[in-house]
């Protein structure tokens, strides 16, 4: 059975004190790997989808990397625009409708100004 | 600006009485899902469409039910809300399996 744990549950940074955020994962074949931020009272915003070990992606403070065994979320200098529930889902290498995500529990982040 | 929409966005039942949440897409997307999110938990997959084609988790409740009219449009069915059905409701679609997902803003269902 697919696994996404994600570490910490909550975090806490001051503006500007960068950090990263933990995903493990274990799954039977990653097809890909996806990371969603998620506000309050709304549905997950699509932020990036990782397919190998080694790669990275980037958008303005973000950048997702990914191992064989886990991915991390760097946040660079954190507003508190920023402070959200990042969400991590893992695709396996599976036929057809068995391509389900299965997600991670989430990290809470809230950035102090 | 192509996107999902979901109504409504609160929905307030009573216990047993039934309740349908709508969605919607412009994105032309073959894939449709349906979420339910509890606080601070992961999102759990119900049921999903490719077109037509229906596909009900092994652990979803027969309580709840599906419908697909068209390419745009799905309907999740509530037969008889119990209080363990509060949640947030999501739908998302994506292109083909292989692909993002894209997430609507939620329905916040309560059962009173």
């Amino acid at each position: 059975e697919d696994q996404v744990t994600q570490s910490p549950e909550a975090l806490r940074l001051q503006e500007g004190e960068s950090s990263s955020l933990n995903c493990s994962y274990t799954v039977s074949g990653l097809r890909g790997l996806f990371w969603y931020r998620q506000d309050p009272g709304k549905g997950p915003e699509f932020l990036f989808t990782l397919y190998s070990a080694g790669e990275e992606k980037e958008k303005e403070r973000l950048k997702a990397t990914l191992t064989k065994k886990e991915s991390f979320l760097h946040i660079t200098a954190p507003k508190p625009e920023d402070s959200a529930t990042y969400l991590c889902a893992v695709q396996p290498i599976s036929s057809g409708s068995a391509r389900q995500l299965t997600f991670g529990s989430g990290t809470q982040l809230t950035v102090l100004p | 600006d192509a996107m999902v929409i979901q109504n409504p966005r609160y929905q307030v039942t009573q216990f047993g009485k039934p309740v349908t949440l709508s969605c919607s897409q412009t994105l032309n997307h073959n894939v449709m899902y349906w979420y339910q999110q509890k606080s601070s938990q992961a999102p759990k997959l119900l049921f999903h469409y490719y077109d037509k084609d229906f596909n009900n988790e092994a652990d979803t409740p027969d309580n709840f039910q599906s419908r697909r009219p068209n390419t745009s449009f799905c309907f999740l069915d509530i037969r008889s809300p119990g209080l363990g059905d509060a949640a947030m409701y999501l739908c998302a679609t994506s292109r083909d399996f292989r692909n993002e997902q894209f997430f609507g803003p939620g329905t916040r269902l309560t059962v009173l």
